[in-house]
C-alpha cells in the first residue's frame, strides 16, 4: 500500500462547478499537510497548508480527518485556471511523502 | 524574497558524461530536497539535507548520483556516467526546519540525455 493516495483522475468538470479531491495517508504519526498544484511542465507550488480545524481560501477549502487518515481539497465555483494536478503532500517527522498527484481539467 | 534557484535550466548531455545541477535555497532554510520527475510521473525522492545533519540518500537510484551541500547553503548533484533513463526533470526545494514549513520550490532542471 502507498503511504500517499489520490485518485489519479482525471476530473473533467464544467467551469463553475464545485469539485473535490480526497487523498489518504498511512502513517497515523503525520504531523502536517499540504496541497500543491503543479501546472505542465512546471514546478509543483503551495496551494495550502491543512490544519486540524479546516481552513479555507477564497474558494477554496481544505479538512483534515485524523481519525480516518485523509485529507480533503473542495474547489468551488471552478475556474478554467484550475486545470492543473493537484498533489497532497505528507510530512512526518523523519520525511515528506507526495501522493501522485489528481488530474483536474476543466471545460468552458 | 528571492525563491529557490535552480541552474542550468536546460542541460543536454550525452550519454556517458557527468553533470552537475546546482540548487541556491532560500536564505534561512535549513532543509533542501532534491527530487526527479519523469513526463507524465509523480516527484521521485532522491535526497534531503537538514543542517549539519547526515542527508538522507535513500533515494538515490545508483552510486551514479550523489549530492552535497556546502556551507549548509547551496547543493549540487552531480550525475557521473549519465544515461538516457536519467533524462528528467530535477526539482530543488527548501524548507525551514520546523514540522509544519511547507517546500518551496526551485524551476527545476530539465536534463536531457542523448
Amino acid at each position: 500500500r502507498k503511504e500517499v493516495e489520490q485518485d489519479p483522475g482525471p476530473f473533467n468538470v464544467p467551469e463553475g462547478a464545485t469539485v473535490a479531491f480526497n487523498c489518504t495517508y498511512s502513517n497515523s504519526a503525520s504531523q502536517s499537510f499540504f496541497w500543491y498544484r503543479q501546472d505542465c511542465r512546471k514546478e509543483p507550488k503551495l496551494l495550502m497548508s491543512v490544519y486540524s480545524s479546516g481552513n479555507e481560501d477564497g474558494r477554496f477549502t481544505a479538512q483534515l480527518n485524523r481519525a480516518s487518515q485523509y485529507i480533503s481539497l473542495l474547489i468551488r465555483d471552478s475556474k478554467l485556471s484550475d486545470s492543473a494536478t493537484y498533489l497532497c503532500v505528507v510530512k512526518t517527522a523523519s520525511k515528506i511523502i507526495f501522493g501522485s498527484g489528481t488530474r483536474l481539467s476543466i471545460r468552458p | 524574497g528571492a525563491g529557490v534557484s535552480q541552474s542550468p535550466s536546460n542541460k543536454v548531455t550525452e550519454k556517458g558524461k557527468d553533470v552537475e545541477l546546482r540548487c541556491d535555497p532560500i536564505s534561512g532554510h535549513t532543509a533542501l530536497y532534491w527530487y526527479r520527475q519523469s513526463l507524465g510521473q509523480g516527484l521521485e525522492f532522491l535526497i534531503y539535507f537538514q543542517g549539519n545533519s547526515a542527508p538522507d540518500k535513500s533515494g538515490l537510484p545508483s552510486d551514479r548520483f550523489s549530492a552535497e551541500r556546502t556551507g549548509g547553503s547551496v547543493s549540487t548533484l552531480t550525475i557521473q556516467r549519465t544515461q538516457q533513463e536519467d533524462s528528467a526533470v530535477y526539482l530543488c526545494a527548501s524548507s525551514r526546519r520546523t514540522g509544519d514549513s511547507p517546500l518551496h520550490f526551485g524551476n527545476g532542471t530539465r536534463l536531457t540525455v542523448t
